[in-house]
């Protein structure tokens, strides 16, 4: 079972929309849950860090159920920049800080 | 300021060779890391320096693959005797001690093992 699994998507969106992506964790010792976003050939990028109260960083609101494991990321008003692929990312516990990251899921917003 | 370098960005080395990939992290970073993304593969964790501890080797698929950090700066990722599931894009990341998992990557080394 992998660690971290999404939905991969794609999700085709119109501008504007409204978008959420989910993802599961399978570590319930995990206590750290990140969202970055990685564009095509690029490098990964923090978005945000989730956290247990649930937290918003402008269009961009992020959920964490962890009785359910089970992290959430929603979109409001899609950019056309916002096309990326997001990733959903969870602390390996006993590893310091390294991470485990999902494959992503692919957003793509059309005029 | 100046983000997290790698050299080379892109790689292309015969069955069988070894090869070196340089991480240079963000000046005053105490924590480096070394991820790499397989084609269609999330993120995969490969070693984790911290400091002057020993590193957590934990994630290395096998001994072909080794890490050193030299003076608590510039890493080095060492792959001998490379086969061709080596292929990918191999990332280095850093963070400042307090803020460990706010990790900032490089553009990565793109090997491709021929």
């Amino acid at each position: 079972r992998k660690e971290v699994e999404q939905d991969p998507g794609p999700f085709n969106v119109p501008e504007g929309a409204t978008v959420a992506f989910n993802c599961t964790y399978s570590n319930s010792a995990s206590q750290s849950f990140f969202w970055y976003r990685q564009d095509c050939r690029k490098e990964p990028k923090l978005l945000m860090s989730v956290y247990s109260s649930g937290n918003e960083d402008g269009r961009f609101t992020a959920q964490l159920n962890r009785a359910s494991q089970y992290i959430s990321l929603l979109i409001r008003d899609s950019k056309l920049s916002d096309s990326a692929t997001y990733l959903c990312v969870v602390n390996a516990p006993n590893s310091g800080y390294a991470l485990n990251f999902g494959k992503g899921t692919s957003l793509l917003v059309t005029p | 300021g100046a983000g997290v370098s790698q050299s080379p960005s892109n790689k292309v080395t015969e069955k069988g060779k070894d090869v070196e990939l340089r991480c240079d992290p963000i000046s005053g970073h105490t924590a480096l890391y070394w991820y790499r993304q397989s084609l269609g593969q999330g993120l995969e964790f490969l070693i984790y320096f911290q400091g002057n501890s020993a590193p957590d080797k934990s994630g290395l698929p096998s001994d072909r693959f080794s890490a050193e950090r030299t003076g608590g700066s510039v890493s080095t990722l060492t792959i001998q005797r490379t086969q061709q599931e080596d292929s990918a894009v191999y990332l280095c990341a850093s963070s400042g001690s307090d803020r460990g998992f706010e990790q900032y990557f490089g553009p990565g080394t793109r090997l491709t093992v021929t």
